[in-house]
């Protein structure tokens, strides 16, 4: 199994208030992703990185923030928490010139 | 842009049932298709990738192949076990600026009973 932990598993926070997750990896793989998983949307990406400091947009980013300050922590922000961002939340690694993504074991996050 | 679409679910089988979930793509380029696997309270594993046309993966029995001509990539097992019970999702990568942007379809949960 890829070397990737997510923490925390479980968070159940107000809406307004901040929210950090973090991905951690052991592989030193160059590009991380952070996914969101809801029912009848598989997953979507909301933003990745491919280096230290370079990250950029996905498909779902409105309302998310990250940044990635060393090769292995790749941190989620949700500045002002709201319910339509309560989900499951999961990273995911690759290394140059794979094309296989290996994914973490999520984060479920309740935005009451 | 790139899309996926996958077979409605649930799907219920019984034991050493013939399974297919299909899954249709709209894509720009020549992109790789994978199906992932999602156990219960687990993360995405990959189950099989092809990476051209007319390419077969395969892994733990179950195969699908890269049509390009009906831009589909079904998965299809001879015989299921209960164990296969989990949700199954078929993707397909776009790379930009070197970093694989997966595109997932929405998802099909299958139930396997005894």
């Amino acid at each position: 199994d890829a070397g990737i932990t997510q923490s925390p598993r479980h968070k159940v926070t107000e809406t307004g208030t901040p929210v950090t997750l973090r991905c951690h990896q052991t592989e030193n793989h160059r590009y991380m992703y952070w996914y969101r998983q809801d029912p009848g949307h598989g997953l979507r990406l909301i933003h990745y990185s491919y280096g230290v400091k370079d990250t950029d947009k996905g498909e779902v980013s409105d309302g998310y923030s990250v940044s990635r300050s060393k090769t292995e922590d790749f941190l989620l922000t949700l500045e002002s928490a709201t319910s339509s961002q309560t989900s499951v939340y999961f990273c995911a690694i690759t290394g140059v010139y794979q094309d296989t993504q290996y994914f973490g074991p999520g984060t479920r996050l309740t935005v009451l | 842009g790139n899309s996926v679409t996958q077979m409605e679910g649930p799907v219920t089988l019984s034991e050493e049932a013939f399974l297919t979930i299909n899954c249709t793509y709209t894509a720009t380029g020549y992109p790789s298709l994978f199906w992932y696997v999602q156990y219960p309270g687990e993360g995405l594993q990959l189950l099989l990738k092809a990476t051209k046309a007319d390419d077969k993966g395969s892994n733990k029995g179950f195969e699908a192949t890269y049509r390009k001509e009906t831009t589909s990539f079904h998965l299809e097992k001879g015989s299921v076990q209960v164990s296969d019970s989990a949700v199954y999702f078929c993707a397909l990568s776009g790379a930009f600026q070197g970093a694989q942007k997966l595109v997932f379809g929405q998802g099909t949960r299958l139930t396997i009973n005894p």
